[in-house]
C-alpha cells in the first residue's frame, strides 16, 4: 500500500523561528512531491512543488527532497503567526499521473 | 495562476435527498479532475478520478452508485451525492490541473451537512 506519513503535531515554534516539517513516503519510484497549506475550514493551497533531489527555495519556504531516504521536508524561515495552519505533504506515486496521495498533515502553531 | 471554482461552498440537506456539487476550471482545460472528501481532523481522501468524456474511476470503498460523477466538458465536473445520509456530512473538495505533470489546484470546497 502506498503511504505518505507525517507527524500530526502540533508543532509549536516561536515567532521568527524556523519551522521544520517532515514527510516520508513508501514508493521509491515517486517523482513528484508537494506541500500544501490548509487553514481550518478551508481547502488546501499549494505552497511548494519539488521533483528532484536537493533544495528548492521560494521566499521563506524551502523544500528538501531526498529520494534515497524517501524523505521530503519543508522549512519555513522567520515563522509568522499567519503561518499557523496544517501542512499537508502530497506525493504522486509511480504510474498515478497527477493523482495525489496525502499525508495526515502536521499542525503548525506559531506563537507570539 | 490556475483557478478552480467549486459551488456551492456549503449546503444543508435532509436525509434521503440528493445534492449536486459543481467543479469548474476557470482558466484552463482539465481532462482529469479529482474529488476528495475530508472528515474533521483527518486528511484528504481521494474518492474518485473524473475523466472527461468517460466514466469516473472510483477508489476502493467508494460507492459509485451513491456518488455520481459527470465530466461532460473540459471545464466542468459534477459530483452528486444521492440519497444523502448524516454520515455523508463532510467537506468535499475538487481539484484539477491543466496537464498530467503540473500541480493540482483545489476548489474552495463544499461543506455538506445532512440532517
Amino acid at each position: 500500500q502506498k503511504e505518505v506519513e507525517q507527524n500530526s503535531g502540533p508543532l509549536s515554534v516561536p515567532e521568527g523561528a524556523i519551522a521544520s516539517l517532515n514527510c516520508t513516503y513508501s514508493d521509491r519510484g515517486s517523482q513528484s512531491f508537494f506541500w500544501y497549506r490548509q487553514y481550518s475550514g478551508k481547502s488546501p493551497e499549494l505552497i511548494m512543488s519539488i521533483y528532484s533531489n536537493g533544495d528548492k527555495e521560494d521566499g521563506r519556504f524551502t523544500a528538501q527532497l531526498n529520494k534515497a531516504s524517501q524523505y521530503v521536508s519543508l522549512l519555513i524561515r522567520d515563522s509568522q503567526p499567519s503561518d499557523s495552519a496544517t501542512y499537508l505533504c502530497a506525493v504522486s506515486f509511480t504510474g498515478g499521473g497527477n493523482k495525489l496521495t496525502f499525508g495526515t498533515g502536521t499542525q503548525l502553531k506559531v506563537e507570539l | 495562476g490556475a483557478v478552480v471554482s467549486q459551488h456551492p461552498s456549503w449546503v444543508i440537506c435532509k436525509s434521503g435527498t440528493s445534492v449536486k456539487i459543481e467543479c469548474r476550471s476557470l482558466d484552463f482545460q482539465a481532462t482529469t479532475m479529482f474529488w476528495y472528501r475530508q472528515f474533521p481532523k483527518q486528511s484528504l481522501m481521494l474518492m474518485a478520478t473524473s475523466n472527461e468524456g468517460s466514466k469516473a474511476t472510483y477508489e476502493q470503498g467508494v460507492e459509485k452508485d451513491k456518488f455520481l460523477i459527470n465530466h461532460a466538458s473540459l471545464t466542468l465536473s459534477t459530483l452528486t451525492v444521492t440519497s444523502a445520509h448524516p454520515e455523508d456530512s463532510s467537506f468535499y473538495i475538487c481539484s484539477a490541473s491543466g496537464t498530467s505533470d503540473s500541480p493540482l489546484h483545489f476548489g474552495n470546497g463544499t461543506r455538506l451537512t445532512v440532517t
